[in-house]
């Protein structure tokens, strides 16, 4: 439960605004990262990170910046979304980046106006 | 090739029943099937998972069945409880390459009545 921690959880923001998302996990593992996911649709994943270095980026559009400081904590940079961006933003870990169980987060959920 | 494709959408079954989920795949590479129940306000947690060199894997009330020629595998909920009531994911992960990384199928909404 409280192994992947992330805030906010609920934030509402205009299209001008810009915000972050966190996450942090307290289970020692050395790969990180971020879905998105909306409605009806599949979980989509939009960036990976192993050791603090990102190893994948799903096409995802550069208004969504992702940050690894540290094998615990990631970020999601968020600036000029549009509306279609609302969604539920979850964060996993795992013990490393392939065959490995993944941990998540309870998500943000994140309404653009 | 990623797709994995998951139905029924939502199902209500009734206390005692039994619940049937049921997805498909395309890529021949994945080689690890897991499913996650989701609840409400909570991310995906892992439920069960199956490799494809055996048809059937039993946790207490869930059961995976895997057919590898049809490409296809099912979540069985026996004895369905309320405390079942979740979203239910299914998915797709091979070893290397693009198939390294998990593919969800779109979700199953299960509510367990009394």
């Amino acid at each position: 439960e409280t192994g992947v921690t992330q805030t906010p959880r609920h934030l509402v923001m205009g299209m001008t605004n810009k915000k972050s998302l966190k996450c942090e996990q307290h289970l020692g593992h050395n790969a990180m990262y971020w879905y998105k996911q909306s409605a009806k649709k599949p979980l989509e994943l939009m960036f990976v990170y192993n050791f603090k270095e990102q190893t994948e980026n799903n096409s995802v559009p550069s208004r969504f910046s992702p940050e690894c400081p540290n094998s615990s904590h990631l970020f999601l940079h968020l600036h000029t979304l549009q509306p279609e961006d609302s969604a539920l933003y979850l964060c996993a870990s795992s013990q490393g980046d392939g065959n490995y169980e993944q941990y998540f987060g309870p998500g943000t959920r994140l309404t653009v106006t | 090739q990623q797709q994995v494709k998951q139905s029924p959408q939502s199902l209500i079954v009734q206390k005692g029943g039994i619940s049937i989920i049921n997805c498909a795949y395309e890529n021949t590479a994945f080689d690890y099937f897991p499913w996650y129940q989701q609840f409400p306000g909570k991310g995906p947690a892992l439920l069960i998972a199956i490799r494809p060199d055996v048809s059937e894997k039993k946790e207490g009330r869930f059961t995976i069945s895997f057919n590898k020629s049809a490409k296809q595998f099912s979540l069985h909920i026996m004895d369905s409880q309320p405390g079942d009531s979740a979203t239910y994911f299914c998915a797709g992960r091979g070893n290397a390459g693009t198939a390294s990384k998990l593919t969800f199928g779109t979700g199953t909404r299960l509510q367990v009545t009394l």
